[in-house]
């Protein structure tokens, strides 16, 4: 089956730091994203990673373990605008490299 | 750059009638995908898209719902006849090619209510 959990809400202060954690069992693994959605907006591109390790893009990092079906999403410095939620994606290795989704962290930014 | 365009940005119509959606991809982006997300869940495949042809459609639920790409364009999801269940938020997808981290881009979605 394919399974990916994550928190359903989190909580932070403007300026602090915040995990975001995601594991996941899947069939199928040839990479894991990270999408930022703000309510009723696109769920835009954040980060990927395909080989265990941080991936290091400004305020955005994402890590990845394969072996233990781990990832996070690590925000530094908070800002009010990065209230949103967080969605955790596996990509399939089948031929049409579908996205399987987490059910998403909503992300409360307060100040 | 325009992105991947969703049209409508909502729709309301009764059990029993036909909805189409219609999603318009970045130019030039071979892969089209349609995802849908009903309330409380998370967002799920429907079916996949490279130029005219369905790569993949395992993820759609059943028989009313049928997905076009005419011409390799834009693409439209129809649902017909519409039942309550189908009510949700659907979301278009485009990527270039499959290359490994190129990520797709997604539309707004086009919020649907059966009612």
């Amino acid at each position: 089956g394919q399974n990916i959990d994550q928190p359903t809400e989190m909580t932070a202060t403007e300026g602090a730091i915040v995990q975001i954690n995601c594991t996941y069992q899947t069939s199928g693994f040839n990479g894991l994203f990270w999408y930022q959605q703000h309510a009723g907006e696109a769920p835009t591109f954040l980060s990927y990673n395909v080989l265990d390790g941080l991936e290091e893009k400004g305020r955005f990092s994402s890590f990845l373990s394969r072996s233990k079906g781990y990832s996070y999403l690590l925000l530094k410095e908070l800002q009010m605008k990065d209230s949103a939620s967080y969605l955790c994606a596996v990509r399939d290795l089948g031929s049409s490299y579908k996205l399987i989704f987490g059910s998403g962290t909503r992300l409360l930014v307060r100040p | 750059e325009a992105g991947v365009t969703q049209f409508p940005s909502h729709s309301v119509i009764e059990k029993g009638q036909t909805v189409t959606l219609r999603c318009d991809p970045i130019s030039g982006h071979d892969n089209l995908y349609w995802y849908r997300r009903v309330m409380g869940k998370e967002i799920k495949f429907l079916l996949h898209f490279v130029k005219e042809s369905k790569q993949d459609e395992s993820g759609m639920p059943n028989n009313r719902f049928l997905a076009e790409r005419t011409g390799g364009t834009y693409s439209t999801l129809k649902v017909q006849p519409a039942e309550l269940e189908d009510s949700g938020v659907y979301f278009c997808a485009s990527s270039q090619d499959q290359m490994a981290g190129r990520e797709a881009f997604f539309g707004q979605g086009t919020r649907l209510t059966v009612v």
